[in-house]
């Protein structure tokens, strides 16, 4: 199976600062990763496909990047609705795993 | 508006079944593929399996730790996925969620997810 570690797992930060989450992949995925975000209560929310592709909707103050076994998500300004866990997937190969997701709070 | 409505959770002992449904509208459902994500309180994500479409001869996959416990399946002209559980163990206490899957260039992707059901694994 291939494992996903994202860091850190956990982020405080305040708003209007820039943030990156880190995603490695055991073995290499190509491309194949997604992101989620998941507020409380609530079910994830797809933000970035195919390591970089900005799902419809998705403010672009949110951007993927990273190929192979090594991937970031990057929030360029934190705004107060930002603050959620956030999650890597992979999809090159069954099973599809998750990363054990980042808690981003507010400093 | 795409919805996906999960229904059957609820309390069951050990060993016990339990039938989940999602209810699809607002997309043509028997073109996609449907996954199912778990979720055990105060954890993360876990996938649980997928079925494709009919083009696909309605094949599955499953993670390791529910293959052959679980069963997913579906019936197009009802616009319903289910997942049949079985065996049941406490470690299968989790919200249950039903996935509408996207494919794009070759990459697939959980797109749109319903609200979730819960599943309480307890004597």
């Amino acid at each position: 199976d291939i494992q996903l570690t994202q860091s850190p797992s956990f982020l405080s930060a305040s708003v209007g600062d820039r943030v990156t989450i880190t995603c490695r992949a055991s073995q290499g995925i190509s491309s194949y990763l997604a992101w989620y975000q998941q507020k409380p209560g609530k079910a994830p929310k797809l933000l970035i496909y195919a390591a970089s592709t900005l799902q419809s909707g998705v403010p672009s103050r949110f951007s993927g990047s990273g190929s192979g076994t090594e991937f970031t998500l990057t929030i360029s300004s934190l705004q107060p609705e930002d603050f959620a866990t956030y999650y890597c997937q992979q999809l090159k190969s069954y099973p599809i795993t998750f990363g054990q997701g980042t808690r981003l709070e507010i400093k | 508006e795409v919805q996906l409505v999960e229904s059957g959770g609820g309390l069951v002992q050990p060993g016990g079944s339990l039938r989940l449904s999602c209810a699809a509208s607002g997309f043509t459902f028997s073109d996609h593929y449907m996954d199912w994500v778990r979720q055990a309180p105060g954890k993360g994500l876990e996938w649980v399996g997928r079925t494709r479409n009919k083009a696909n001869s309605y094949t599955t996959e499953y993670a390791a730790s529910v293959k052959g416990r679980f069963t997913i399946s579906r019936d197009d002209s009802k616009s319903s996925l289910y997942l049949e559980m079985n065996s049941l163990k406490t470690e299968d206490t989790a919200v249950y969620y039903c996935t509408r899957v996207y494919i794009w260039g070759g990459y697939t992707t959980d797109l749109n997810w319903g609200q979730g059901t819960l599943v309480t694994v307890s004597s």
